[in-house]
């Protein structure tokens, strides 16, 4: 069966501090692989996703990047965070093709910025 | 633009009563529609999807599709304390990504 890890799974850092999220999955081959946030209050955001090592389409500008190094790996990161980069960081995978591509989440990280 | 609107909440049942969900949606190319549940401080888990007009039951869920009205519900009958949780509702267009709802929070009291 396949499993989906995220660490750490929670992190304070200071404001200007950079910043890496790790996302594995196992049990599968070649997924598409999420990043999303979730701000207190606010719904899921989509900021990343990926089709494939190294292929990787930004849905909403910001101080975030991320990378696809491996099939099954997937890292968030930014060089200095912001007040406003705090929330619940989900990572997510689906496998790829049909029309019922469901994606199941990983466990999140809590990420508190001061 | 892709909107997905979930019913303002929160939502309170007693137990044992029926949970009525809603959902509505506005790109009428949607072909495929998901429930998750989240519980505080967890991530989401899929509950239930559906594709076609119609219902779908999974044990006490049952997720109702009428896309001429373009809305998704989810009713969770016989409630329990444990269904106390905030469901999000999910579209998809094909070969795109899903838009989520906000979610809409249930209480189920004892």
């Amino acid at each position: 069966s396949q499993t989906i890890h995220q660490w750490p799974a929670t992190l304070v850092q200071p404001v200007g501090s950079p910043l890496s999220l790790e996302c594995t999955v196992e049990g599968t081959s070649n997924p598409n692989l999420y990043w999303y946030r979730q701000a207190a209050g606010r719904g899921l955001q989509l900021l990343f996703y990926s089709v494939g090592i190294g292929q990787i389409s930004s849905e909403v500008p910001q101080n975030l990047s991320a990378s696809r190094p491996q099939d099954r790996q997937f890292i968030l990161s930014s060089k200095k965070l912001l007040l406003s980069d705090s929330g619940f960081y989900l990572c997510a995978w689906s496998e790829r093709g049909g029309r019922w591509e469901t994606q199941y989440f990983g466990p999140g990280t809590r990420l508190l910025v001061l | 633009q892709k909107e997905v609107e979930q019913n303002s909440g929160p939502l309170s049942v007693p137990e044992g009563a029926i949970a009525s969900l809603n959902c509505t949606y506005s790109d009428r190319g949607s072909q495929s529609f998901f429930w998750y549940r989240q519980y505080s401080g967890k991530s989401p888990e899929l509950i239930m999807f559906i594709y076609s007009n119609g219902d779908k039951e999974d044990g006490r869920f049952t997720a109702q599709l009428n896309k001429a009205s373009q809305y998704v519900s989810l009713l969770i009958r016989d409630s329990q304390p444990s269904d106390s949780a905030t469901y999000l509702c999910a579209v998809r267009i094909a070969n795109s990504k899903l838009t989520f709802g906000k979610g809409i929070t249930l209480s189920v009291r004892p």
